[in-house]
């Protein structure tokens, strides 16, 4: 158990629609980062929060934002799905910039 | 560009049958590489993290090395369970992705009894 918590396990919705992904890091980590994997393309870093501020962006859509809450939980935001979004969405924590990041087990979305 | 190459993209062992995975890369800056197991269904498990040229890690059968320009994960005598797809990752010390985990693809191993 890596400690970093993910909700839901699944979501499935349609087309057009929005969805909200939840992580609780692990206790004591101030950065968060949210990782999107296909089956295609691999594991592809979308954006870092570190104690509440963006950090980093990766090759995140216009269509999907992320924030990062006073309790460091991070929520990752994605609207006007598309079939294409359908992919494992992770979160992932680390103490530091040197320090591994430790993965959720992730979200799992079906967009119909 | 900040990249990583893994290969083979599958390798298949018999029990006992010692290996290595490759993993190539291209950084601005390596600040750390990263060695990471992933289940199905699961999220990717830590492993090792290697910081500079002629560093070694081991952790039961598994031994990872690094160069300049590449990794090696070294599988010693692999049992089943260690049936898994294992992943590399860099981390850049200068750059657009400077700080985050730049992944390859990954190779699936398959240990067979």
């Amino acid at each position: 158990d890596s400690g970093v918590t993910q909700t839901p396990k699944h979501l499935i919705t349609a087309t057009g629609q929005r969805v909200t992904l939840r992580c609780s890091p692990r206790s004591g980590d101030l950065s968060v980062y949210w990782y999107q994997q296909s089956l295609d393309q691999g594991l592809q870093f979308l954006i870092q929060y570190y104690n509440g501020e963006e950090r980093a962006k990766g090759n995140i859509l216009e269509r999907f934002s992320a924030q990062q809450f006073p309790d460091l939980h991070s929520e990752l935001n994605l609207s006007s799905l598309e079939l294409g979004d359908s992919a494992l969405y992770f979160c992932a924590s680390s103490a530091g910039d040197r320090s591994p990041l430790h993965f959720g087990n992730g979200t799992r979305l079906t967009v119909t | 560009e900040d990249q990583v190459t893994q290969s083979p993209e599958a390798l298949r062992l018999q029990e006992g049958e010692s290996s290595s995975l490759n993993c190539s890369y291209t950084v601005s800056g390596l600040r750390g590489l990263f060695w990471y197991r992933q289940d199905p269904g699961k999220g990717p498990e830590f492993l090792f993290t290697l910081y500079s040229a002629g560093e070694e890690k081991e952790k039961e059968r598994l031994k990872a090395t690094l160069t300049k320009k590449e990794s090696f994960l070294h599988i010693t005598a692999p049992k089943p369970e260690d049936s898994a797809t294992y992943l590399c990752a860099v981390q850049a010390r200068y750059g657009g992705s400077q700080g985050n985990l730049i992944f390859g693809k990954g190779t699936k191993l398959s240990v067979k009894p």
